[in-house]
C-alpha cells in the first residue's frame, strides 16, 4: 500500500539556520504530493504541493521537489524564523481523495 | 469563508459515556474527513463521505464509533460508549473535488478526554 516516511522529530535549529525535513514515499503510479503545516492548537494548513515528477513546490520561503527516480519530497528553507515552529506533515495522493500522511515532524525555532 | 467549523475545542467526559463531535464542512465541498490524532499513532483517517455518502470507513476502530452525514452542511462523529484509549483530537476536513488535486482544509480540532 502507499506509505510515507518522514525524518524523526523534533528537530531544533536557530533562526535563521537552513532547514530540510526529510520526506519518502512508497506508491504505485504517479501520486501527488503535499506538505502540511500545524500550528499549536490550530488544524492542518497546506503549505505547498506538486503533482509530477520535477515539479517544485513553494510558499511562504519553504521548496520541495518531487523527485521520482529517489521518491522523495524533502522539504528546504534557506532562513527558518521562530514562526517556523509548527509540526509539519508530508503526505500522498494516488488520486483517491484520501490522503496518506507521514507521522510528522515537530519543528522549533530558538531565537 | 469561515472554514471547516468543529465543536466542540474542548471535551472532558467519564469513561462509558457518550459522546457525540460536530463538524460543519466549508460550503460547496463534497468530501468530508474524519481524522484522529494522537502522540503515539499520529494522524489516522477514520471514515470519509463523498456528497453525504461514507466511502471508505475502514478506520474506523470498532463498532463504538460511528459517524453520519445528514446533509452537506453538518457531520457527527459519536463514540458510545467512550473508552480512556479513545483520548485524542479529532479533526473534521473537507475538500472540493478538482481534478487530480484536491487540498483538504481542516478545522481546529477537538480534543478529547476520557478519564
Amino acid at each position: 500500500g502507499n506509505s510515507v516516511t518522514q525524518m524523526e522529530g523534533p528537530v531544533t535549529l536557530s533562526e535563521e539556520a537552513f532547514l530540510t525535513i526529510n520526506c519518502t514515499y512508497t506508491a504505485t503510479g504517479y501520486p501527488s504530493l503535499f506538505w502540511y503545516v500545524q500550528y499549536p492548537g490550530e488544524g492542518l494548513q497546506l503549505l505547498l504541493k506538486a503533482t509530477k515528477a520535477d515539479d517544485k513546490g513553494s510558499n511562504k520561503g519553504f521548496e520541495a521537489t518531487y523527485r521520482k527516480e529517489t521518491t522523495s519530497f524533502h522539504l528546504e528553507k534557506g532562513s527558518v524564523q521562530v514562526s517556523d515552529s509548527a509540526v509539519y506533515f508530508c503526505a500522498l495522493s494516488d488520486g483517491a481523495q484520501k490522503l496518506v500522511f507521514g507521522q510528522g515532524t515537530r519543528l522549533t525555532i530558538n531565537p | 469563508d469561515a472554514g471547516v467549523i468543529q465543536s466542540p475545542r474542548h471535551e472532558v467526559t467519564e469513561m462509558g459515556q457518550e459522546v457525540t463531535l460536530r463538524c460543519k464542512p466549508i460550503s460547496g465541498h463534497d468530501y468530508l474527513f474524519w481524522y484522529r490524532q494522537t502522540m503515539m499513532r499520529g494522524l489516522e483517517l477514520l471514515i470519509y463521505f463523498n456528497n453525504n455518502v461514507p466511502i471508505d470507513d475502514s478506520g474506523m476502530p470498532e463498532d463504538r464509533f460511528s459517524a453520519k452525514m445528514p446533509n452537506a452542511s453538518f457531520s457527527t462523529l459519536k463514540i458510545q460508549p467512550s473508552e480512556p484509549r479513545d483520548s485524542a483530537v479529532y479533526f473534521c476536513a473537507s475538500s472540493l473535488r478538482t481534478g487530480k488535486v484536491s487540498p483538504l482544509h481542516f478545522g481546529n480540532g477537538t480534543r478529547l478526554t476520557v478519564t
